[in-house]
């Protein structure tokens, strides 16, 4: 059974920290995908990562994927009240999509 | 094209009644895809079309759901003799390939 884990599940922090989620998958799949989601709203796409040590920038969030660890980053640089959502990882098996639990941002003025 | 679309956005019902929902995924995309979230979950695959065909169901998908996607367009989904435990919100994506999966907006349904 596919499994994926997210750390941590709530993160409350200050705008203009850093900060790292981390996603550990299961399977050899060398793709892995973050979505954000706003309260009450749909999955929006952030990052496809198609290969082991993929990164991928934008604004201020990087996501990197090491598939050998079987694990993906989502760093978050100098955060912004916007930023505030929920961050889903999912991998693939196949057709199907398996997510994390998500990790739920706060960033407080 | 303005991206995969769902209708109704929210659905109130009551327990042991059906409901139906629709899904028009992004225009040319031949795979269609249904997932449910609960609240403080992430979304959970249901079922997966390719064109008309059903090719995979989860074994979420108890004997009281039923997905069709007749002409290889728009897909519905339906539940029947709803239970309180089936209120989630309903997700649908489609894709052209292997690679993303494009979410709408889905809807939210309610049992009372």
């Amino acid at each position: 059974e596919l499994k994926v884990e997210q750390n941590p599940l709530f993160l409350s922090m200050q705008e203009g920290k850093n900060y790292t989620i981390y996603c550990n998958y299961s399977t050899t799949s060398d793709r892995l995908y973050w979505y954000r989601q706003d309260p009450g709203k749909s999955l929006e796409s952030l990052f496809v990562l198609l290969s082991n040590g993929a990164v991928k920038q934008e604004g201020r969030l990087m996501a990197s994927l090491d598939t050998k660890a079987r694990l993906s980053t989502l760093h978050i640089t100098a955060a912004v009240h916007d930023l505030s959502a929920t961050y889903f990882c999912a991998e693939t098996s196949g057709s199907r999509l398996t997510f994390g639990e998500g990790t739920q941002l706060t960033v407080n003025p | 094209d303005t991206g995969v679309s769902q209708d109704p956005r929210h659905k109130i019902t009551k327990r042991g009644q059906n409901v139906t929902f629709r899904c028009d995924p992004i225009s040319e995309h031949n795979r269609l895809y249904w997932y449910r979230q609960t609240l403080g979950q992430g979304p959970e695959f249901l079922t997966y079309f390719q064109n008309e065909a059903q090719l995979e169901k989860s074994r979420l998908l108890s004997d009281r759901f039923s997905a069709e996607r007749p002409k290889g367009s728009f897909s519905t989904l339906e539940i029947q003799r709803t239970e309180q435990g089936d209120s989630a919100m309903y997700l649908c994506a489609s894709s052209s390939g292997w690679i993303e999966q494009y979410f709408g907006p889905g809807t939210r349904l309610t049992v009372t």
